[in-house]
């Protein structure tokens, strides 16, 4: 399986400030015949389902503000806010779809400082 | 607008088979290329994907080698929905399941049955 490793487990920023949050898997999630990265990002609030922010490691799902951003390819990859917000205030995963199983990282938790 | 919409019931006991159902709106279950998935999260475990069913010619199905003796997902294209039953349930299955539609990312959730196994 492969395993997903997300940095850090807790983040506190400031309103307007910027976040960022690593996610970094056990084995590249780079499919070579469509040269896509199988990476996806998600945000969960409290008794709520996890919302697809970011696929294909770095295209913004329809309706998410432009202040998201993914990056990285291969291993390496990361989700940046550019300019925090209070509704930003969440449990952040990344998740591949290389194969099956699909594999999650264990979240971080982002708050306001 | 894809809408994914659980039942099934939240209480079982020891030994008992879940058996849930997420029906579909806004999508067909047999649209080729997609999958439809269920995924439970938990505190000790996180999220964890359980299996997914997807039409590509023909039916396929895979499962989480954690479940696979277990659980099956089945499929009812005159209902157009999919189910999740899950075999001899034990406390440690107590999470909340979600329902989910691959596109590939896991662009559509249902809204979570959280389900407890207790004697």
């Amino acid at each position: 399986d492969i395993v997903m490793t997300q940095s850090p487990d807790s983040l506190a920023v400031s309103l307007g400030e910027r976040a960022t949050i690593n996610c970094k898997s056990s084995q590249s999630v780079l499919y070579s015949f469509n040269n896509k990265d199988h990476l996806a990002w998600y945000q969960q609030k409290p008794g709520q389902p996890p919302k697809m922010l970011i696929y294909w490691a770095s295209i913004r799902e329809s309706g998410v503000p432009d202040r998201f951003s993914g990056s990285g390819s291969g291993t390496d990859f990361t989700l940046t806010i550019s300019s925090l917000q209070a509704e930003d205030v969440a449990v952040y995963y990344c998740q591949q779809y290389y194969g099956t199983p699909y594999t999650f990282g264990q979240g971080t938790k982002l708050e306001i400082k | 607008q894809v809408q994914l919409q659980q039942s099934g019931p939240g209480l079982l006991k020891p030994s008992q088979t879940l058996s849930l159902t997420c029906a579909i709106s806004g999508d067909s279950v047999s649209t080729d290329g997609v999958a439809w998935n269920w995924i439970r999260q938990s505190p000790s475990r996180g999220l964890q994907w359980l299996g997914r069913t997807y039409y590509r010619s023909r039916w396929y199905n895979d499962y989480a080698e954690s479940v696979k003796s277990r659980i099956t997902i089945k499929t009812d294209t005159s209902k157009n929905q999919f189910s999740l039953q899950l075999n001899s349930m034990t406390p440690e299955d107590t999470a909340v399941y979600y329902c989910a539609r691959a596109s590939p990312g896991l662009a559509n959730w249902g809204q979570g049955t959280l389900v407890t196994v207790s004697s």
